[in-house]
């Protein structure tokens, strides 16, 4: 089946740092990326959707300038954490779908984040 | 290898009950998660369990058998809203979220 990765699976920095955080496709291509933050009651908020070689469609009340994204490849999406801060500690999820099944997202195992 | 198993699809009655059901072989348990997911939205949590049991969340409930590596999301009195598509996710031991591909329930009148 089809297969999402991320890296790093947790990562811990000091405030005012950035942090990358990339999410993979390993066996097909991804069209679309999505990337999703889940919060203590577990609900998960999507952040961004991302098309393969265009700019990403941030959801309301997310700073496109703190959230990099940057969808390069139609295997690649990268989330760029800029400036950190303890309030962005946080479980951070991307999806990926193809053009020819929009109606099937394959989630990746999650990247958790702690600022300092 | 870590595997989540449960049905591709499913189709029931509007009214009716349907149980869907979740499988799964990780290493380590930490919890399991239930979400639906209407097309082309985010997925919304309906439930989480750590200890073997039934929760039971208004017509939702779901029930957790670690010694099975089991679970299921029971829904019951059917509406044609509940027609998604309901993930299954398991935390390993590194507290990685393990998805399984989702089970599309289709409502019929």
């Amino acid at each position: 089946g089809a297969v999402v990765s991320q890296h790093p699976s947790r990562v811990i920095c000091k405030s005012g740092t950035s942090v990358k955080i990339e999410c993979r496709s390993l066996d097909f291509q991804a069209t679309t990326m999505f990337w999703y933050r889940q919060f203590p009651k577990k609900s998960l908020m999507l952040m961004a959707t991302s098309n393969e070689g265009s700019k990403a469609t941030y959801e309301q009340g997310v700073e496109k300038d703190k959230f990099l994204i940057n969808h390069a490849s139609l295997t690649l999406s990268t989330l760029t954490v800029t400036s950190a801060h303890p309030e962005d500690s946080s479980f951070y999820i991307c999806s990926a779908r193809t053009s020819g099944d929009v109606d099937t997202q394959y989630f990746g195992p999650g990247t958790r984040l702690t600022v300092l | 290898g870590q595997n989540i198993d449960q049905p591709t699809e499913m189709t029931a009655t509007e009214g009716a009950i349907v149980q869907i059901n979740c499988t799964y072989q990780t290493s380590g348990f930490n919890g399991l998660f239930w979400y639906q997911q209407h097309a082309g939205e985010a997925p919304t949590f309906l439930s989480y369990n750590v200890l073997d049991g039934l929760e039971e969340k208004g017509r939702f409930s779901s029930f957790l058998s670690r010694s099975k590596g089991y679970s299921y999301l029971l829904l019951k009195e059917l509406q044609m809203k509940d027609s998604a598509s309901y993930l299954c996710a398991v935390v390993d031991s590194n507290y990685q979220l393990i998805w399984g591909a989702g089970t599309k329930l289709i409502i019929k009148p």
